[in-house]
């Protein structure tokens, strides 16, 4: 139990593109999701945290505007990077926390999605 | 604040091996969780085990085993009889008891398991 997909796996982008990723719970109601970002050889920056219906909050120094960020369900969160750039190259991983008491507490991370904007 | 400190980056070790990862944590709650993470080369975070604040118990699951000892806040991992599969980067992490859960992570440890 508690499986979280992200699609794509893989993405590669023109600068100025927009790209999208999704992040699902696949068995299990996420009452809550993070996004997170982690460069090569570095932990896991959490960029935003958000909550089934309501706007996300996003950390000190993580744009909005740009990350766009929707958990419009309980098993769907979606993470929009807006107007690429080569900057925004990243890993970007999502994790969802889910309402049921044995789970409430504790984390479960999507597989990642490797952006690569030339 | 938070904070997870992992101070040893990258550790070696020859297979069959035992390994322990050291973590120490400081947060002024009296409630909240300790967590570590297993990411392996292809990227995702395997979730290893959750200990809350009130539980000091030590726990053993198969080659894994953790102390968690509050007066040091410290919740090390040990692996032993390591394996090649066992290479990878574990995150100690800690979280709020409370609201989202946010989870601060420590730097994590590379850990190289040599045949």
């Amino acid at each position: 139990g508690a499986v979280v997909s992200q699609h794509p796996s893989r993405v590669i982008c023109k600068s100025g593109t927009s790209v999208k990723i999704e992040c699902r719970s696949l068995d299990f109601q996420a009452t809550t999701m993070f996004w997170y970002r982690q460069f090569p050889k570095q932990s896991l920056m959490l960029m935003a945290t958000s909550n089934e219906g309501s706007k996300a909050t996003y950390e000190q120094g993580v744009e909005k505007d740009k990350f766009l960020i929707n958990h419009a369900s309980l098993t769907l969160s979606t993470l929009t990077v807006t107007s690429a750039h080569p900057e925004d190259s990243s890993f970007y991983i999502c994790s969802a926390r889910g309402p049921v008491l044995a789970i409430s507490e504790t984390q479960y991370f999507g597989p990642g999605t490797r952006l690569l904007v030339l | 604040a938070q904070k997870v400190t992992q101070a040893q980056t990258e550790i070696s070790v020859v297979e069959k091996e035992d390994v322990t990862l050291d973590c120490v944590y400081e947060t002024r709650d009296t409630t909240y969780y300790l967590f570590w993470y297993k990411q392996p080369p292809s990227g995702e975070l395997v979730f290893l085990i959750r200990r809350n604040s009130f539980d000091e118990q030590n726990e053993i699951s198969g080659r894994y085993s953790w102390n968690f000892q509050k007066s040091t806040s410290s919740f090390n991992f040990t692996i032993t009889a390591s394996q090649v599969v066992d290479s990878a980067v574990y995150f100690c992490a800690l979280s709020e008891a409370w609201g989202n859960n946010r989870l601060a992570f420590g730097k994590g440890n590379q850990v190289v398991v040599i045949p």
